[in-house]
């Protein structure tokens, strides 16, 4: 069974205090994993796709890192504004759909 | 661009009512998607559309119905609505082919079934 698993479930950092959230997923094809930040009230907003194995992304205080069995999403110095809820997503090689975590709550407090 | 806009924003059903939910985008995309978003469950896909005049299921269809009338349009159905059904509903849009596929959300819809 095809399952997306997101950890922690929440994460209270200080401000500049580094960390990295978690995405394992157990697929039968992976054809691309995606990140995506959401705000209360908001629907999600994208960050970042990976493709293969090895293959990082960065944008501003976010990496994201993927390997054959998980990704991670880096956060170097974060900041109160960085607080919010990061969902991962994986798209099978049958191309059409779209696969969540239940996302981990991020807040930086100042 | 407005991108994705979902109406309406907020509604109260009783057990047993009707209603639909609309999904519009300006990005001339050609898959549409709903989601509904529940606490602890994600985002689970209902129905989807890879085009003008079709429609898909996802995870979790039943209780829904959808049309894809128009390119720009998605609507989702609730023919009798149950509390089961209580939750954040999302509708997301794409562009198809490789290297693009990344979704754009509406802001959401928060349905409460009484």
């Amino acid at each position: 069974e095809d399952q997306v698993t997101q950890s922690p479930e929440a994460l209270r950092l200080q401000e500049g205090e580094s960390s990295s959230l978690n995405c394992s997923y157990t697929v039968s094809g992976l054809r691309g994993l995606f990140w995506y930040r959401q705000d209360p009230g908001k629907g999600p907003e994208f960050l970042f796709t990976l493709y293969s194995a090895g293959e990082e992304k960065e944008k501003e205080r976010l990496k994201a890192t993927l390997t054959k069995k998980e990704s991670f999403l880096h956060i170097t110095a974060p900041k109160p504004e960085d607080s919010a809820t990061y969902l991962c997503a994986v798209q099978l090689n049958t191309g059409n759909q779209f696969y969540f975590g239940t996302g981990t709550s991020l807040t930086v407090i100042p | 661009n407005a991108g994705v806009t979902q109406t309406p924003k907020f509604r109260v059903l009783k057990t047993g009512q009707s209603m639909t939910l609309l999904c519009a985008q300006d990005m001339n995309h050609e898959y549409m998607y709903w989601y509904r978003q529940d606490p602890g469950m994600g985002l689970r896909l209902i129905h989807y559309s890879v085009g003008e005049g079709t429609t898909a299921k996802g995870e979790v269809p039943d209780g829904y119905n959808v049309s894809r009338l128009k390119k720009q349009n998605f609507l989702l159905g609730l023919e009798s609505a149950a509390p089961s059904q209580t939750s954040v509903y999302f509708c997301a849009s794409r562009e198809p082919g490789h290297l693009n596929e990344k979704l754009f959300f509406g802001s959401g819809t928060q349905l409460s079934v009484l």
